[in-house]
Formats: C-alpha cells, structure tokens, sequence
C-alpha cells in the first residue's frame, strides 16, 4: 500500500531562514509526488508538483528515487509562508490521493 | 468563480443522529471526491466520483455512510447513525477526469459528534 510520513508535524523558523520540509513516501512504483499548503482560514490548494519541476513562491522540491523523499525547501523563509503543508503521492494512473499527516509551519519575525 | 462549494460550514450532532453534507463541484468537473480529514492528521478518501458513478469507494464504511452523485453534479454524503468517530472535517473536491488532472477543495463541513 501506499504511504506519505511527514515526520515533522511542527517546525518553527525564523524569517529569512531556509526551511525544508521533509516528506519520505513508499511505493513500489513510479508516483506522482504534490505539495498542498492550506493558509489559516483557507482551503487546502496545490503548492507544485513534482512533473512540473517548477519554483512556486519560492517554493521548489525534488524527487529523489532512491531515497523516496520529495522534501519541500526554500532559501529564505517569508512570514506569509506559516501554515499546514501536506505532501501527497498519487498513484500513475489512478487519481486517488494519498496524503501526510502534515507538517504546521510558523515563521517567526 | 466560487470554486468548490460545500454546505454545511460547521454542523454538531448527537451520536446516532444522521447527518448530511452537499457538495457542488466547479461547473465542468466531472470528476468528485469526499475526503475525510481526522484532527492532526491529512485527508482520506472516501469515495471518489466520475460523472455519477461511484469508481472507488472502498474506504467509504458502508454500514453508515453513503453517498449519491445524482446527474453527475452536485453529491451528498450521508452518515446514519453518527457515532463520536465520525468527529471530522469532511472534503469535498473536484477534477477533471483526466488522470493527471489538479483537484481543487472546498472548504470542508467540520461535524462534531457530541
């Protein structure tokens, strides 16, 4: 079966810091890899994927096969960035999701 | 565009009570899932929709809850009774069918079971 760990489910960081948020997944195929963020009092919207291998509000992150990780980084940490970030997988082919427990992120000025 | 809309916000029952969510989808989704989302932890699929037929519900517990997508737009779940378990956040989001289609969420119905 399918599995996302978060093991942070808290980090704290100071603003202009560099922050990564570490997501390990199991799978014994290809996944698709996601970033979600849900932003205090939003509703829970994609961040980037990893087929996209694009840089989203500074945001970037990797696929590493070998180490079946897909950590999320950025060099300088923004207040705006304090919320809950979930990592996903989805299975290729498929369009079920299979999410993290989460990691609730706080900048602090 | 209102996104995915989802009504109730908030609802609070007593356990063995029934309770309903409705779910309208972006206009042309064709595709619709009900997630649920336990405290601290990340969503979970319940069943997942396209057009009106139900294509996986294998973690939908069938004692209680229940869904219908009638005229493949808006869906509704059901739990029947509640039980204090069913304390949750349940999502409703939408895609098009295409396997490599985005999914946007609503804002979820937070239900607590007293």
């Amino acid at each position: 079966a399918q599995r996302v760990t978060q093991p942070e489910k808290l980090l704290s960081v100071f603003k202009g810091a560099p922050v990564e948020l570490k997501c390990n997944y199991s799978y014994s195929g290809s996944p698709e890899l996601f970033w979600y963020v849900q932003y205090s009092r939003q509703r829970l919207q994609l961040l980037l994927r990893h087929i996209s291998r694009e840089s989203i509000k500074g945001f970037t992150a990797d696929l590493n096969k070998g180490e079946t990780s897909f950590h999320l980084k950025k060099p300088f940490a923004q207040e705006e960035d304090s919320a809950m970030y979930y990592c996903a997988l989805r299975v290729r082919g498929a369009q079920k999701l299979v999410f993290g427990q989460g990691t609730r992120l706080t900048i602090n000025p | 565009e209102a996104g995915v809309v989802q009504s109730p916000r908030y609802k609070i029952i007593e356990k063995k009570q029934p309770v309903a969510f409705w779910c309208n989808p972006i206009s042309g989704h064709n595709t619709l899932y009900w997630y649920r989302q336990n405290l601290g932890q990340g969503p979970e699929l319940l069943i997942r929709y396209e057009n009106e037929e139900a294509v996986d519900d294998s973690q939908l517990p069938k004692d209680r809850f229940s869904a219908e997508r009638l005229k493949g737009v808006d869906s509704t779940l059901k739990i029947q009774p509640a039980e204090l378990g069913d304390s949750a956040v349940y999502l409703c989001a939408s895609s098009l069918v295409e396997a490599s289609a985005k999914q946007f969420f609503g804002p979820g119905t937070r239900l607590t079971v007293l």
